[in-house]
């Protein structure tokens, strides 16, 4: 069956940088989308970042682009967020979430079970 | 981007059925949505994948009880014979080739 495990959160300071990872199994990685969202304190999901399946493109929320980097390797099957410059409105739980694609938007129909980040001093 | 508006809670009792709406901007009335289930202390469950004409595709697993259909700007998400562990949170979501957006969420309490 299809698993999404997401790990590396934690508490961080402000400013400072923090790596989450996401293992996936149970289907062929390589062909899929992969996206983080996360959902703050009391509030609701936001889409934070999508991969496409060979790496070749890759798309930010505004809140996250230019201090946020995804990534994936198709031979580990591994999915990763590197998040730089962190603020405390970055506090949140981060999913992994598989997407599908049908040419004109994204969906996710796969999700992990969440990593939490803390961004205070 | 579409923008999707959700009601933030809806209540309904035990047993009976219940009604969600998601609706999208009017520019953007010819998008479908997802309806994805967020329970507590749980990772987000897609329920299914409702398009413009009414038509829906359930993730897996998701039993009969949930049901979707559509009218004009608006998205729905119907939950019959309700049980407790429907108790959640339901947030609609949609995107585009480079971008998803959900809409705020709708908290379902179960009475």
């Amino acid at each position: 069956q299809v698993q999404l495990v997401e790990s590396g959160g934690g508490v961080v300071q402000p400013g400072r940088s923090l790596r989450l990872s996401c293992a996936a199994s149970g289907f062929t990685f390589s062909t899929y989308g992969m996206h983080w969202v996360r959902q703050t304190p009391g509030k609701g999901l936001e889409w934070v970042a999508l991969i496409w399946q060979d790496g070749g493109y890759k798309y930010y929320a505004d809140s996250v682009q230019g201090r946020f980097t995804i990534s994936r390797d198709n031979s580990k099957n591994t999915l990763d967020l590197q998040m730089n410059s962190l603020r405390a409105e970055d506090t949140a739980v981060y999913y992994c979430a598989r997407g599908i694609y049908n040419g004109v938007w994204h969906y996710f129909d796969y999700w992990g079970q969440g990593t939490v980040v803390t961004v205070s001093s | 981007q579409p923008v999707l508006t959700q009601s933030p809670s809806a209540s309904a009792s035990l047993g009976a059925s219940v009604n969600l709406t998601c609706t999208l901007s009017s520019e953007y009335s010819r998008y479908a949505v997802a309806w994805h289930q967020k329970q507590p202390e749980k990772g987000p469950r897609l329920l299914m994948k409702v398009n413009r004409d009414g038509s829906h595709t359930k993730g897996d697993g998701i039993p009969d009880r949930f049901s979707g259909s559509s009218s004009g700007t608006e998205r729905y998400l119907t939950i019959s014979s309700l049980q407790s562990e429907d108790e959640a949170d339901y947030f609609c979501q949609t995107g585009g080739t480079a971008f998803g957006v959900f809409g705020g969420g709708t908290k379902l309490t179960v009475l």
